[in-house]
């Protein structure tokens, strides 16, 4: 079942600009991960936010998370073309669940 | 660096063959998963295993087995390959953090079925 939803399905930027994905979801987490996929790759794990917490920073990235929304956001700054690639968040639910579910992905371009 | 390797990038089979995906990891990880991707419906979680010898079912597990007789091995059996199951099929695997934590990727197989 698919529990986080990615909006936008596509994106397209110019160098240099923000990028911000947005994912919903829709149980109790334990935490939320987000993912980057290069065409025809596999998944690299980008960040993970824990439920009891609201912000967190990794270099260029930035997510957020709002468990009374059920949502979360990435947001890239400065983007390059090599950011070029899919997003995916994934969810792990509360109660010891060991999968993770994941939404169907942002598609980001970013032109050079 | 984990590693996370599966044995082919691209396999093409025909229908009614049987076809064994493999994945081995170097980290000593207890889980390990296999995924199929497809446009449109993201990632699904076919089968999961948490030790040797060890599975339980994903979302999809119809038309699908798996085999862990060694900790580093997770295989995805196809016992009779359908064009249905033409996918890229991703394994992944994760070490014991109660379920918590990050899955580390493979390069994934893209299967075609003729």
């Amino acid at each position: 079942s698919q529990q986080g939803e990615e909006d936008p399905q596509a994106l397209s930027i110019q160098e240099g600009e923000n990028a911000t994905m947005n994912c919903s979801y829709k149980t109790s987490i334990n935490n939320l991960q987000w993912y980057r996929q290069n065409s025809g790759r596999g998944l690299v794990h980008l960040i993970l936010i824990r439920s009891n917490e609201r912000e967190k920073h990794s270099g260029r990235l930035r997510v957020t998370l709002d468990t009374s929304k059920k949502s979360s956001s990435l947001l890239i700054t400065a983007s390059r073309a090599a950011d070029t690639a899919s997003y995916f968040c994934a969810t792990v639910a509360t109660g010891g669940s060991e999968k993770l579910v994941f939404g169907k992905g942002t598609k980001l371009t970013v032109n050079p | 660096d984990v590693k996370v390797t599966q044995s082919s990038r691209y396999l093409v089979k025909r229908t009614g063959e049987k076809v064994f995906l493999e994945c081995v990891q170097d980290m000593d990880h207890e889980n390990m998963f296999w995924y199929r991707q497809d446009p449109g419906l993201g990632l699904r979680l076919i089968y999961f295993s948490y030790d040797v010898k060890m599975k339980e079912k994903g979302d999809i597990p119809e038309g699908y087995s798996v085999s862990r007789e060694k900790k580093e091995r997770f295989s995805l059996i196809l016992e009779s390959a359908s064009t249905n199951q033409t996918s890229m099929y991703l394994c992944a695997s994760r070490g014991r953090t109660g379920g918590y934590g990050t899955q580390y990727f493979g390069p994934g197989t893209r299967l075609l079925v003729l």
